[in-house]
């Protein structure tokens, strides 16, 4: 089992819709959860932090179910630029103990349509 | 701060050739990864360093990959003779800690075996 898993998509959606990403997430002590987006040809770069409790930036609203290990990202009202290819990341431990390692999904691809 | 530097931007090689990659992270984080970027298998964390320290090298692919970090501003990925399987995109990114752990990204260095 890949330790985080996403739908790669892609959704093609239309300009305005409410769309819902969802990534799983193996290590049960996993301790820091993210979202990422990469537009094309470029860099990641972070969305938005995922809380336990819940977190809404404008527009998007992430959500964290340590029970079930899944993770969210909900984007409403979408507009052409969220076209974008959208990245789980989960801070896990490694062998050592270590929090370092941010392990990234394949991603979900998003394509808003006018 | 000028973010993540990575060079060189793009690199096309002959299938046998020694490839260095070079990233310069932001000044004062602690922590450096390398990443590899392909459609078929997305990103891949190959190595991450804390202070100048290999910590994981548990995704470099095999013994022809290696990874230096001789100081806090300065890391080379390294690969010894080169393959085209090893054409991808290579990421470099930084962070300041554990307790801060948004990854910043480098614009990344195309690799192209042939």
């Amino acid at each position: 089992r890949k330790e985080v898993e996403q739908d790669p998509g892609p959704f093609n959606v239309p300009e305005g819709a409410t769309v819902a990403f969802n990534c799983t997430y193996s290590n049960s002590a996993s301790q820091s959860f993210f979202w990422y987006r990469q537009d094309c040809r470029k860099e990641p770069k972070l969305l938005m932090s995922v809380y336990s409790s819940g977190n809404e930036d404008g527009r998007f609203t992430a959500q964290l179910n340590r029970a079930s290990q899944y993770i969210s990202l909900l984007i409403r009202d979408s507009k052409l630029s969220d076209s974008a290819t959208y990245l789980c990341v989960v801070n896990t431990l490694n062998y050592g103990g270590s929090q370092g390692n941010l392990i990234f999904g394949k991603g979900t691809k998003l394509s808003v349509k006018p | 701060d000028a973010g993540v530097i990575q060079s060189p931007r793009h690199e096309v090689t002959e299938m046998g050739q020694e490839v260095t990659l070079r990233c310069k992270p932001i000044s004062g984080h602690d922590y450096l990864f390398w990443y590899r970027q392909t459609m078929m298998r997305g990103l891949e964390l190959l190595i991450y360093f804390n202070n100048n320290v290999p910590i994981d090298d548990s995704g470099m692919p095999e013994d022809r990959f290696s990874a230096k970090m001789p100081n806090a501003s300065f890391s080379t990925l390294k690969i010894q003779p080169s393959e085209p399987r090893d054409s991808a995109v290579y990421f470099c990114a930084s962070r300041y800690s554990e307790t801060l752990p948004e990854a910043f990204f480098g614009q990344g260095t195309r690799l192209t075996v042939v």
